[in-house]
């Protein structure tokens, strides 16, 4: 079974620029989240979509934002870029079952720089 | 608010020793998961260990096992006859009950297996 994908690996952006990052779960998972990774502040939960929803969102501002579409590939956005926006954005996967619903598996990440 | 906490920043071990990592944490729930990641140093996240907090047996994957003290609010992992490929660094992890897959995460410990 494949893993999770994340496009692109790594991505340079200036101040003020938008950018939208993408994941694709394990086949079969319908829960999809995201987290930031930085030095400074460690990895920090941003949310989580399960089937198309927003179940779950972390304490950061409005410029980040995110969805899911049917098939479970989910997307990640942020407007308006900040050079503290440049981090590790992991995405994670599971299967969102009540049993299994914390065990997550995650992608190798993208790679943001902010100029 | 839960949080987690690894007081060991940086760590090591000869290889074929046995090491343990603290993990200590504060939450008002009563039933919860923990876990242990590994990201080596080509950065995927990878599962290590789960425990379910109203198990009270201590979860054990081959060479991994761990000491989970609930009263104590602790969650140590020791790693038997560690390997090089055990080097990476560590992630102690906290997902409530009713917090979907949220992940809150230690500050990580760096561990460094020497031949």
């Amino acid at each position: 079974k494949a893993g999770v994908t994340q496009t692109p690996r790594y991505l340079i952006k200036t101040r003020g620029q938008q950018v939208t990052l993408s994941c694709s779960p394990i086949s079969g998972h319908r829960s999809v989240s995201w987290y930031q990774q930085t030095p400074g502040q460690g990895l920090q939960f941003l949310f989580e979509y399960f089937s198309e929803t927003q179940r779950n969102k972390g304490n950061f501002p409005g410029r980040f934002s995110g969805r899911q579409f049917s098939n479970s590939r989910s997307e990640m956005n942020v407007s308006t870029l900040e050079l503290g926006d440049s981090a590790l954005y992991l995405c994670a996967s599971s299967l969102g079952t009540s049993r299994y619903r914390n065990e997550q598996f995650f992608g190798p990440g993208t790679r943001l720089t902010v100029l | 608010a839960q949080t987690v906490t690894q007081s060991q920043p940086e760590m090591s071990v000869q290889e074929a020793e046995t090491v343990t990592l603290s993990c200590t944490y504060d939450t008002s729930e009563n039933n919860y998961y923990l876990f242990w990641y590994k990201q080596p140093p080509s950065r995927q996240m990878i599962l290590v260990i789960r425990q379910e907090a109203y198990k009270q047996q201590n979860a054990t994957e081959n060479r991994f096992s761990v000491n989970f003290q609930k009263a104590a609010k602790s969650f140590s992992l020791k790693i038997s006859d560690s390997q090089l490929g055990d080097t990476a660094m560590y992630f102690c992890a906290f997902s409530g009950d009713n917090a979907g897959n949220m992940l809150t995460f230690g500050g990580g410990t760096r561990l460094m297996v020497k031949p």
